[in-house]
């Protein structure tokens, strides 16, 4: 069964560093997402993208995050100066645009020192 | 974003017994509805998307009341592997197409 797959899964970096954190969305798949989820509390929305352009995003997706589609099957958020409170796990989801269902990768769990 | 509300449990229910949950959205022009399961540090798995007639999965059933603004899922004959935190997700509709997510309810299965 096709899936998303995430890396690294985890990732350790101080803060004011960027990070690129990478997906492969399931193959046939048009609409791509983001999301966090801080320990202890729920699964929040970032970002969605469609069309090699962002279609919706967040309040929390400010001008420190962007995400970009480089080629065919990449998707890639990037966080440019990390803060303590980035520290994350982040999920990146993929929908094929006709049943509106949404597939989670594995996440990648973001430490910020 | 408007919320999804959940309550957060812990639900401790005996292996065979019959778990129901309930959550509730604050967006009445929401448009798509699921249950998502997730165990301890991953990722969330989709159990059942929600239709407005209702809609059965093996022992699982969920249930849409848009006059209410809440769905449920059903658990019957639960096993200690449904031990999982529970998760409703909403689409705002509007245009808006990620997920707004409840907090989750927690269901542990007791032997």
């Amino acid at each position: 069964e096709p899936e998303v797959t995430q890396t690294p899964s985890h990732q350790v970096t101080q803060m004011g560093q960027e990070v690129i954190l990478r997906c492969v969305p399931i193959s046939n798949h048009l609409y791509f997402y983001w999301y966090r989820q801080i320990l202890g509390q729920k699964v929040e929305f970032l970002v969605s993208f469609y069309n090699n352009e962002i279609s919706e995003k967040s309040e929390i997706f400010d001008d420190q995050f962007s995400v970009e589609r480089p080629d065919g099957s990449n998707f890639t958020l990037k966080i440019r100066s990390t803060k303590l409170e980035d520290s994350a796990m982040y999920f990146c989801a993929s929908e094929d645009g006709v049943k509106d269902t949404q597939y989670f990768g594995p996440g990648t769990r973001l430490t910020v020192l | 974003r408007k919320e999804v509300e959940q309550d957060p449990g812990p639900f401790n229910v005996p292996e065979g017994a019959t778990v129901a949950f309930n959550c509730t959205y604050s967006n009445s022009a929401s448009q798509s509805f699921f249950w998502y399961r997730q165990d301890c540090r991953k990722e969330p798995k989709l159990l059942m998307s929600v239709y407005s007639s209702g809609n059965e999965d093996g022992r699982f059933t969920a249930q849409l009341n848009r006059a209410s603004q809440y769905i449920s899922l059903l658990i019957r004959d639960s096993k200690l592997s449904d031990s999982a935190t529970y998760l409703c997700a909403v689409i705002p509709g509007g245009g808006a197409d990620g997920l707004t997510f409840g907090k989750g309810t927690h269901l542990i299965i007791q032997p």
